[in-house]
């Protein structure tokens, strides 16, 4: 079983539509980290947070610890949210990342 | 943006033959990652440093080999390739740990080995 998993793995949706990306983790963590990878290959990362909420724009993760659980919302989705979303998490010597397989997000016109 | 430079961009190669690439910072960051990406398993550390001269295996280290001579510049080689090393390569830094601070990612080296 993977240390990370997503959900979805796949998901389409329409523009100015709430969307919501779902990471589970197994292992205590350090911290959590979202990046976003969009077509041509570049990553970026989001956030990194290991307690409660963080904002940014429309872009909104949140973080319960006692559940291992993370979400990432995107508010008014439009058709450049269109990318791939991972999540990843810090561990053990809390120098690195383990990360999630990822969503594919499709934000139609 | 961060200053990382990785290179080649893209590289076509034999199996049997070395192949090194390279990642360089302008941020004189402490901690410097390679990654590799593939269909399916997504994104696995191979290797980092946290330091000159101070590296460390991640998840898929086998048939990599780094070396970090001076803070700017962080070598992955593969000494002798083969076609199961074709994946695209992604460098990233990051001034503290992964548990304190967020990682700053290269362009990315698409690499097959034929």
């Amino acid at each position: 079983k993977n240390e990370v998993e997503q959900s979805p793995q796949n998901l389409t949706a329409q523009e100015g539509e709430f969307i919501t990306i779902n990471c589970s983790y197994s292992v205590g963590i350090s911290a959590l980290h979202w990046l976003q990878q969009h077509p041509g290959g570049g990553i970026v990362s989001l956030f990194m947070l290991s307690s409660g909420k963080k904002k940014h724009g429309r872009l909104i993760a949140t973080i319960n610890i006692q559940e291992k659980h993370s979400s990432l919302h995107i508010t008014a989705s439009h058709p450049r949210d269109s990318a791939v979303y991972i999540c990843a998490v810090s561990t053990g010597s809390a120098r690195q990342l383990t990360f999630g397989s990822g969503t594919q997000l499709t934000v139609l016109p | 943006d961060a200053g990382i430079t990785q290179s080649p961009r893209h590289k076509v190669t034999e199996t049997g033959t070395p192949v090194t690439l390279r990642c360089h910072q302008t941020e004189n960051h402490r901690y410097m990652y390679w990654y590799r990406q593939d269909p399916g398993h997504g994104l696995r550390l191979i290797h980092y440093s946290y330091g000159v001269k101070d590296t460390d295996k991640g998840e898929v280290s086998d048939g990599y080999s780094v070396s970090r001579s001076k803070t700017e510049d962080f070598l992955l080689t593969l000494e002798s390739a083969t076609s199961s090393q074709t994946s695209v390569y992604f460098c990233a830094i990051s001034d503290q740990g992964a548990a304190f601070q967020t990682q700053h990612f290269g362009d990315g080296t698409r690499l097959s080995i034929l």
